[in-house]
């Protein structure tokens, strides 16, 4: 079995500064993990996945996230805030079952 | 490619009404997924079909909802009769067989039931 946790439901940040979300994964398997962005009134769009390789994962809109195994964390980051940013953003994991999401963190960016 | 075609994209019902959501996954991706997203329970998968079989419908919240995918290219989630705690954003989702894959989300339908 699976599961997310997604530190702070929602996070504020000015523009320019850097962007850090947290997530962290439980699973019985090798996982694999996915950052989702949700933009009002649309549907989910991937923003990276980890599978396997490599555990710094380059994404699009200039994020990034790092698969740390030991902390069983998967943290989202960029290094400076841009007000298209503002969105929920969704981890998700996934290994012997599809994806299960984490509740999300709305990223406010403020001027 | 057009992606993931989901109709309507809004529906307004009264209570004790039918309610049927349609989708039209991306040609080529053999899995395909429900999702219903609140703000109380955020988004919970309903039910998974591979190659048009249902695998896993334990999020089906209850016998008013069913899903059915009769071919490759449609799939449908119906409600029936609906009540106002159906009232959501129903996803839906494709992507190839395997659970790495990047599953890519429709527009949604935002379901108001009265």
């Amino acid at each position: 079995a699976q599961s997310v946790t997604q530190l702070g439901s929602h996070v504020s940040v000015s523009e320019g500064a850097l962007v850090l979300l947290r997530c962290n994964y439980s699973s019985s398997v090798p996982p694999y993990l996915f950052w989702y962005v949700q933009y009002p009134n649309q549907g989910l769009q991937l923003l990276l996945k980890y599978t396997t390789g490599a555990t710094l994962v380059k994404g699009i809109n200039g994020f990034e996230a790092e698969f740390k195994k030991s902390e069983t964390s998967f943290h989202l980051t960029k290094p400076s805030a841009h007000m298209s940013d503002a969105a929920e953003y969704f981890c998700a994991v996934a290994g012997n079952t599809p994806l299960v999401f984490g509740k999300g963190t709305r990223l406010s960016v403020i001027a | 490619d057009a992606g993931v075609i989901q109709s309507p994209r809004h529906e307004v019902t009264e209570m004790g009404q039918e309610v049927t959501l349609r989708c039209k996954p991306i040609s080529g991706h053999n899995s395909l997924f429900w999702y219903r997203q609140t703000m109380m329970r955020g988004l919970e998968l309903l039910i998974y079909f591979n190659n048009n079989v249902p695998i896993d419908d334990s999020g089906m919240p209850e016998d008013r909802f069913s899903a059915k995918m009769p071919n490759a290219s449609f799939s449908t989630l119906k409600i029936q009769p609906s009540e106002p705690r159906d009232s959501a954003v129903y996803f839906c989702a494709s992507s190839t067989t395997g659970v790495e894959d990047t599953q890519y989300f429709g527009p949604g339908t935002r379901l108001t039931v009265l």
